[in-house]
C-alpha cells in the first residue's frame, strides 16, 4: 500500500524540549516537503529537498532543522529555539519538483 | 501583491448547484496548476491538476486555466454536502521547486 506516513499524529512538548516527528513515503518520490498550518491560516513552507542528502530552506526555517539521509524519509525537528511551534505540521512528497505534491495526515504538535 | 489571491468565503451554494471558485496568481513562468480539497483537521488531497490552457473535466469537477489573465477556478456541478471544505489552489513556482498555496476558500453547500 503505497503512500506517506506522519508519527505521531499528536504530540505534546513542554517548553524547552526539542521534538522530533517522522514522515516516511514509500511512492518513490525524489522530492519531499516540510508545511506548517496554523488554524484558518494556509500552508507555510519550512524546509524541502529535492534529492537525498541536500535540502532547502522554506519561507519560516527558523527554529526547525530536517535532514534527509534516506530517500524514503525526511523527519522535522522542531527546537526550542522555535517560539510558537504549536499547528498543524504536515509533510508532502513528490516525483520530482515540479510534480503534484502529496501529504501525508499530518501531525498536531501542542506546546503545554 | 500577494503571489496568490483566492476568496477566502465562506462560499454557500445550495444542493445540486454548480459552485465556482477562483484563484489568481503573480508569476507568470508557472506551468503547473493544482487545486486541493481539505476536510475541516485533515489534510490537504489533490482534486485536479492542470498544465495547459482551457478545461480540464474529472467527474463533477473542472478546472480551467488562463496563462494570459493569470487564473485558475475551479467548478463543481451538482454539489453535495460532501463538497463542504477548504479549497486550496497551489501553482510551481519557477524553477525554485516550491508550489505556492493560496490561503483557501472555504466551501459550504447547504442541503
Amino acid at each position: 500500500d503505497g503512500g506517506i506516513t506522519q508519527s505521531p499524529k499528536y504530540l505534546f512538548r513542554k517548553e524547552g524540549q526539542n521534538v522530533t516527528l517522522s514522515c516516511e513515503q514509500n511512492l518513490n518520490h525524489d522530492a519531499m516537503y516540510w508545511y506548517r498550518q496554523d488554524p484558518g491560516q494556509g500552508l507555510r513552507l519550512i524546509y524541502y529537498s529535492q534529492i537525498v542528502n541536500d535540502f532547502q530552506k522554506g519561507d519560516i526555517a527558523e527554529g526547525y532543522s530536517v535532514s534527509r539521509e534516506k530517500k524514503e524519509s525526511f523527519p522535522l525537528t522542531v527546537t526550542s529555539a522555535q517560539k510558537n511551534p504549536t499547528a498543524f505540521y504536515l509533510c508532502a512528497s513528490s516525483l520530482d519538483s515540479y510534480n503534484e505534491q502529496f501529504f501525508g495526515p499530518g501531525t498536531r504538535l501542542t506546546v503545554l | 501583491q500577494k503571489e496568490v489571491e483566492q476568496n477566502s468565503g465562506p462560499l454557500s451554494v445550495p444542493e445540486g448547484a454548480i459552485a465556482s471558485l477562483n484563484c489568481t496568481y503573480s508569476d507568470r513562468v508557472s506551468q503547473s496548476f493544482f487545486w486541493y480539497r481539505q476536510y475541516s483537521g485533515k489534510s490537504p488531497e489533490l482534486i485536479m491538476s492542470i498544465y495547459s490552457n482551457g478545461d480540464k473535466e474529472d467527474g463533477r469537477f473542472t478546472a480551467q486555466l488562463n496563462k494570459a489573465s493569470q487564473y485558475v477556478s475551479l467548478l463543481i456541478r451538482d454539489s453535495q454536502p460532501s463538497d463542504s471544505a477548504t479549497y486550496l489552489c497551489a501553482f510551481g513556482s519557477g524553477n525554485t521547486g516550491k508550489l505556492i498555496f493560496g490561503q483557501g476558500t472555504t466551501l459550504q453547500v447547504k442541503p
